[in-house]
């Protein structure tokens, strides 16, 4: 069954950077895409970006270009997202999501989210 | 950026009762809108995609439908694990989400 698992929650001061995983399973990563999406605590769903399984092209929300960088590592069949400068609004639980390999399509299975805080 | 518009907001409703949610877009999206459910602690749960289309295993009373700018999600007879938050998706440029919608016990 298609499975994404992410890293554990992090705690980071502001200015610092986080690097969340994903790791996915039951299915064949690079015939798919990658979007992360935060959910500030309380808040509603933020897409931030996307990453090709395929041919590793990305595109990224203009709100965080310049802050977001989003990897993949295809032997591993691993997504990854890092956001630089951290900022206290950038806490947030951040989540992983499928669809199939274009912007064209809903996202069908998520990760379990993992929570970022930053902090002082 | 196509902007995702949900209302109500908050939805006070009791067992048994027809549940309307509407989704308004700030431009034509065709068809490509989903909607999910997410309850507290968890990710999002996709329920229907291309507005009418049911997920695998979502019961039948989640209906959709709608096209263009303005979309809805019906649930026939709320049950006791329907209480939850909903959300509108469109996916015709990029993804952008509604603000969601709540759906509480009245």
């Amino acid at each position: 069954q298609v499975q994404l698992v992410q890293s554990g929650g992090e705690v980071k001061k502001p200015g610092a950077s986080v690097k969340v995983s994903c790791k996915a399973s039951g299915y064949t990563f690079n015939s798919y895409g990658v979007s992360w999406v935060r959910q500030a605590p309380g808040q509603g769903l933020e897409w931030m970006g996307w990453i090709s399984g395929y041919t590793g092209k990305t595109n990224y929300t203009q709100k965080l270009q310049g802050r977001v960088t989003m990897t993949t590592d295809t032997s591993t069949s691993t997504a990854y997202m890092e956001l630089r400068s951290l900022r206290s609004d950038d806490t947030a639980v951040y989540y992983c999501a499928r669809h199939h390999d274009n912007s064209g399509y809903p996202f069908d299975y998520w990760g379990q989210g993992t929570l970022v805080t930053v902090s002082s | 950026d196509i902007q995702m518009t949900q209302s109500p907001s908050t939805l006070s409703a009791s067992v048994g009762d027809r549940v309307t949610i509407t989704c308004r877009a700030s431009q034509n999206i065709s068809s490509w809108l989903a909607w999910f459910q997410q309850k507290p602690g968890k990710a999002p749960k996709l329920l229907i995609y291309d507005v009418t289309n049911l997920e695998s295993a979502v019961p039948s009373r989640f209906s959709g439908s709608g096209s263009g700018t303005e979309f809805t999600l019906t649930i026939s007879s709320l049950q006791p694990d329907d209480f939850a938050t909903y959300f509108c998706q469109q996916y015709n440029s990029y993804w952008t989400f509604g603000q969601g919608t709540k759906v509480e016990i009245k």
